[in-house]
């Protein structure tokens, strides 16, 4: 079956990085996009980057755009997020989750990785 | 980037109801929405995407419609269960935008 294992969540001070995993088993990962999508303390969901099967194409939220960078490596099923300069208003928990194709949502989700931005 | 509106933002209603939920984008999105449902504390989970397919799994109570700006998600027979929070996603073009969420009540 699809599991999707997010790690790296924790608190970090303002300014600051951390690096967010999801583990991928349970599907030929390098054939599917994985989205990256977070959500707030009691807010609604905001969707954060996406990457292609490959690494050849990635977009992301204009919130987080020249802050976070995703990445992949099929190698080791597993799917990436760097975020560096990081803010209070990043705080939320980030989930991972797998493309069902480029135009139809995503089909299978992490349970999610608590980032907590704070001094 | 595209906007979506849900209505209403929240609702209530009892076992056994039909409830329909809108959405609507700022500009077209043919036919590529998807609608999620979120429990308290957990993932949200896929019920329809490509605005009207059902995904595996889902109860046939759950359906979807529409096309361009325009559509909507129904529950015919509400349960129990169905009881959570409904977002809506367009996936036409990146970034892939969320409406911004309907809670469902027990009335």
């Amino acid at each position: 079956q699809v599991q999707l294992v997010e790690s790296g969540g924790g608190v970090v001070q303002p300014g600051g990085s951390l690096r967010l995993s999801c583990a991928a088993s349970g599907f030929t990962f390098s054939s599917y996009g994985m989205h990256w999508v977070r959500q707030a303390p009691g807010k609604g969901l905001e969707w954060v980057a996406f990457i292609r099967y490959d690494g050849s194409n990635k977009y992301y939220a204009d919130s987080v755009k020249g802050r976070f960078t995703i990445s992949r490596d099929n190698s080791k099923n597993t799917l990436y997020l760097q975020m560096n300069s990081l803010r209070a208003e990043d705080t939320a928990v980030y989930y991972c989750a797998k493309d069902l194709t480029a135009v139809a949502g995503t089909d299978y989700w992490g349970q999610g990785t608590l980032v907590t931005v704070s001094s | 980037d595209i906007q979506m509106t849900q209505s209403p933002s929240s609702v209530s209603a009892s076992v056994g109801d039909r409830v329909t939920i809108t959405c609507r984008a700022s500009q077209g999105i043919s036919s590529w929405l998807a609608w999620y449902q979120q429990k308290p504390g957990k993932a949200p989970k896929l019920l329809i995407y490509a605005a009207s397919s059902l995904q595996s799994g889902v109860p046939s109570r759950f359906s979807g419609s529409g096309s361009g700006t325009d559509f909507t998600l129904t529950i015919s027979s509400l349960q129990p269960e169905d009881f959570a929070t409904y977002y809506c996603q367009q996936a036409n073009s990146f970034p892939h935008t969320f409406g911004q969420g309907t809670k469902l009540e027990i009335k």
